[in-house]
Parts: structure tokens; sequence; C-alpha cells
């Protein structure tokens, strides 16, 4: 079956460090999202990509890069941690158009 | 105004009676609208997706829409505990390309 998987499920890491979070889609999808979810905010748009080569920044896309040279990774990058990227982050993927999306399990970071 | 607007709840309704989860959203051109469920600790999983005005049922499930009144709303007939969870509504809003914007989400607990 076509999944989306994230990896890790948790990470510690230290205030300063460079971190990258994967995302991996079998759906074949065009469409990948990074969310993170934080209490009181939901879930807020980090950066998403519509296809190889693209990607675009969200919201909340401070701190953060991605990049997309496939179809089914868009890992997501903390240049520099700080504390306040401690959260869980979702991946999604949909396919293009208007449809649907499917969200991986999430990863929950915490930066101490 | 936020984008996409749900009550926080909690919502608490008696095991075998009728939940109603209502949302609503700014952009009136908006197409695409989508109902997940979120356990606590899991992942977003989706419930029903709704394009045209009028209802659609799936099982226990009915969602209707309005995009005169821009509403959108998840009506769960028959509650079971285990539809405690916090329901998200998504819309692909007219002016976000086909990026998704979920409200925060009402937490719905169904009492024994």
């Amino acid at each position: 079956d076509a999944e989306i998987t994230q990896s890790p499920r948790h990470k510690i890491t230290e205030t300063g460090r460079q971190v990258t979070l994967a995302c991996h889609q079998t759906w074949n999808h065009n469409n990948m999202f990074w969310y993170r979810q934080d209490l009181g905010h939901g879930l807020r748009l980090i950066h998403y990509s519509y296809g190889v080569q693209d990607t675009n920044k969200g919201e909340v896309s401070d701190g953060y890069s991605v990049s997309r040279s496939n179809t089914e990774d868009l890992p997501l990058t903390l240049e520099s941690a700080a504390s306040s990227q401690t959260s869980v982050y979702f991946c999604a993927s949909s396919e293009s158009g208007e449809t649907e999306a499917f969200f991986g399990q999430g990863t929950r970071l915490t930066v101490v | 105004q936020k984008e996409v607007e749900q009550n926080s709840g909690p919502l608490s309704v008696p095991e075998g009676a009728i939940a109603s989860l209502n949302c609503t959203y700014s952009d009136r051109g908006s197409q695409s609208f989508f109902w997940y469920r979120q356990y606590s600790g899991k992942s977003p999983e989706l419930i029903m997706s709704i394009y045209s005005n009028g209802d659609k049922e799936d099982g226990r499930f009915t969602a209707q829409l309005n995009k005169a009144s821009q509403y959108v709303s998840l009506l769960i007939r028959d509650s079971q505990p285990s539809d405690s969870a916090t329901y998200l509504c998504a819309v692909i809003l007219d002016n976000y390309g086909q990026n998704f914007v979920f409200g925060p989400g009402t937490r719905l607990s169904v009492l024994p």
C-alpha cells in the first residue's frame, strides 16, 4: 500500500545544531507539505512543494528550509535549531489539484 | 478574521447522540473542504472530503456544505466513545493555491 513515512519519530537536539527531518511518500503525489503543530496554534504551514525542484515558503518558514530533488522526498532542515522550534512536525502529500492530503506519523522534536 | 474558524470545544455528547461540528471559512471562492480526525498523539486522518453544496454521507458521518454561507459541518450519528478526538476542518482557500488551511480543531468527548 502507498504510504507517507517520517523519520525520526522523536528527536532531541541542542540549540544551534542543524537538524534534518525526513519525509518519504510512495503515493507519487506532486504536492508535499510540512506543518508544525503547537498547542494553541493548530497546524501551521512551514514549506510546501508542488513538484520536483519547486519549493515555497509557508506562514512560519523562518529558520527552516526544504529541497525537492525527486517526487518521493521532501526533507525539512532546521538551519540552527532554536527552543522555539520545539514542536510536533507533520509531513503531508496530495495529488495535484484540490484533492485530500494524507499525513505522515509525525516527528516530535525537542530543542534543549 | 482567521481564514478557517471552528469552536474549540470541548464538545461533550452522550454515547449514541448526534455530534455536530461546525466550521466557517473566509474565502467565498473556495471549492474544496475536508474533515480530519486527530487522536491525541497521533497524526490527522481524513474522514471526508466535500466539494459541492449539500450533504455527503459516509457511514455514521455526514458532511454538509453551504458555500453561500461559507459554512461546512460534520455530523456524527450514534456517537461512540471511540469518536472522542479533535476534529480538524481544512479548506483549500481560493487564494492559497493548492494549500490546505486548517482550523484550530474542535475537541469532541463522547461520554459512555
